[in-house]
């Protein structure tokens, strides 16, 4: 099925350091959302992204939504411990059988050292 | 207000027995979806439901169904359950507007068949 491919899988970094992930596709999505999950529990929505180009910040958090369609980015800004846990990209797709549905990557697990 | 809310948190079930797990949306969604979390194999779209009726469902056997009840509530019934079907199993919610809306997720309930 559609897959999503996300990157890197995993990052060990310092408390204070900048953390960039992103997703990328063969297809084009229509809605690219940002989620982070912490073990045990659901996913939490940090970004939704609707249209191409748009760029979107929720405090240290900044996500964009690549032009093509395609992709997505997102940073997260002076790192701190409680950033710690899975960040998943998850997108949309219209039509036939994705309709309603979101498609995700396959997560990159942070770690951030004190 | 309430976000999604899920039960049971864990369930327990040996081979061929049925699971049935339930599903409250956030207040004013229509849509519920379900989503398996399997470990390793990330979270694969299962069902979704809006306005009572079965709209799309994922690439999983017909011994996985659901309902969604006119408060819009869902369950969601796996029978003759196998060991792979151990796994966390979680509910989002949206206000659905077409291809685009957001989903917000529940806690999850984690399934483990022996």
């Amino acid at each position: 099925g559609q897959q999503l491919n996300q990157s890197p899988q995993s990052m060990f970094i310092q408390e204070g350091e900048d953390v960039s992930m992103n997703c990328t596709s063969s297809s084009i999505f229509n809605t690219w959302l940002w989620y982070k999950q912490d073990p045990g529990e659901g996913p939490v929505l940090l970004i939704a992204l609707y249209k191409a180009g748009e760029l979107t910040s929720n405090g240290r958090l900044t996500a964009q939504f690549g032009i093509t369609r395609k992709d997505s980015f997102l940073n997260i800004s002076a790192s701190i411990p409680s950033d710690v846990g899975i960040y998943f990209c998850a997108g949309t797709r219209a039509g036939g059988t994705s309709y309603g549905k979101l498609t995700f990557g396959q997560g990159t697990i942070l770690t951030v050292h004190p | 207000e309430a976000g999604v809310t899920q039960s049971p948190t864990h369930l327990i079930k040996t081979r061929g027995q049925q699971a049935t797990l339930r599903c409250s949306p956030i207040s004013g969604h229509t849509s519920v979806y379900w989503y398996q979390q399997a470990l390793g194999l990330g979270l694969q779209f299962l069902l979704w439901y809006d306005e009572g009726e079965e709209r799309n469902r994922g690439n999983f056997p017909p011994r996985f169904s659901g309902r969604q009840f006119p408060n819009y509530s869902s369950e969601l019934n796996v029978n003759a359950l196998e060991l792979e079907d151990s796994a966390l199993y979680l509910c989002a919610s949206s206000l659905f507007q077409g291809a685009g809306e957001t989903q917000y997720f529940g806690p999850g309930t984690r399934l483990l068949v022996l």
